[in-house]
């Protein structure tokens, strides 16, 4: 079953207006999440680091003030797109790490998606 | 994060015939991981590979890593249309945390 959800799938909005993203661990408790974003045809492109608690790690050239990223709880961090431009329009995409059966090594799951088109 | 050169972009293939798909780092991996993503989806694991020169098996599918940790190739035996989508693999070298993804290799299988 899925392991993690993000809630909404689509998002169309006007430019200038903020556009909040969800992600949720269904079955068990991540204290970190990581934020992807996936261009038409490219590949995806790891945006922040989302810690339960603290901060988020932003990567080289993502605006921290822009993409604003909450991990309030074990289960749920949110990335809120700040005054939505065209230019946002992408596909963003969660995950969290765990382990997966039978291995040592933690895998990576990834949600569904947020695909969100600014006007 | 590591850096890898993910070849070829692109692949179309009859149905029937095989698909190989490389990933080439020029410093040694922990690990390499592969995803694959269906259009309009999300990316899905496939696998995990960790020891030098590992071979695993999924139906249809061989992962390999190389001996020196540094390459990484899928082959699917056979396409199918339901092979068709982009596959990404995904290095981590020694102390990295987060994982960094190739560019791809988007399969296109024609009936």
């Amino acid at each position: 079953g899925a392991v993690v959800s993000q809630h909404p799938s689509w998002v169309i909005c006007k430019s200038g207006t903020s556009v909040k993203i969800e992600c949720r661990s269904l079955d068990f408790q991540a204290t970190t999440m990581f934020w992807y974003r996936q261009f038409p045809k490219q590949s995806l492109m790891l945006m922040a680091t989302s810690n339960e608690g603290s901060k988020a790690t932003y990567e080289q050239g993502v605006e921290k003030d822009k993409f604003l990223i909450n991990h309030a709880s074990l289960t749920l961090s949110t990335l809120t797109v700040t005054s939505a431009h065209p230019e946002d329009s992408s596909f963003y995409i969660c995950s969290v790490k765990r382990l997966a059966g039978g291995s040592p090594q933690e895998t990576q799951y990834f949600g569904p998606g947020t695909r969100l088109l600014v006007l | 994060g590591q850096q890898v050169m993910q070849i070829p972009q692109y692949q179309h293939v009859q149905e029937g015939e095989d698909f190989t798909t490389y990933c080439n780092s020029s410093t040694t991996l922990s690990n390499i991981q592969w995803y694959k993503q269906r259009p309009g989806g999300h990316p899905v694991f496939l696998i995990q590979l960790v020891k030098s020169g590992e071979v695993k098996k999924q139906k249809r599918l061989t992962f390999q890593f190389g001996e020196a940790k540094k390459n990484s190739s899928l082959h699917i035996t056979a396409t199918q249309t339901t092979d068709v989508g982009t596959y990404f693999c995904s290095p981590s070298g020694a102390g990295s945390y987060q994982l960094t993804f190739g560019k791809g290799t988007k399969l296109s299988v024609i009936p």
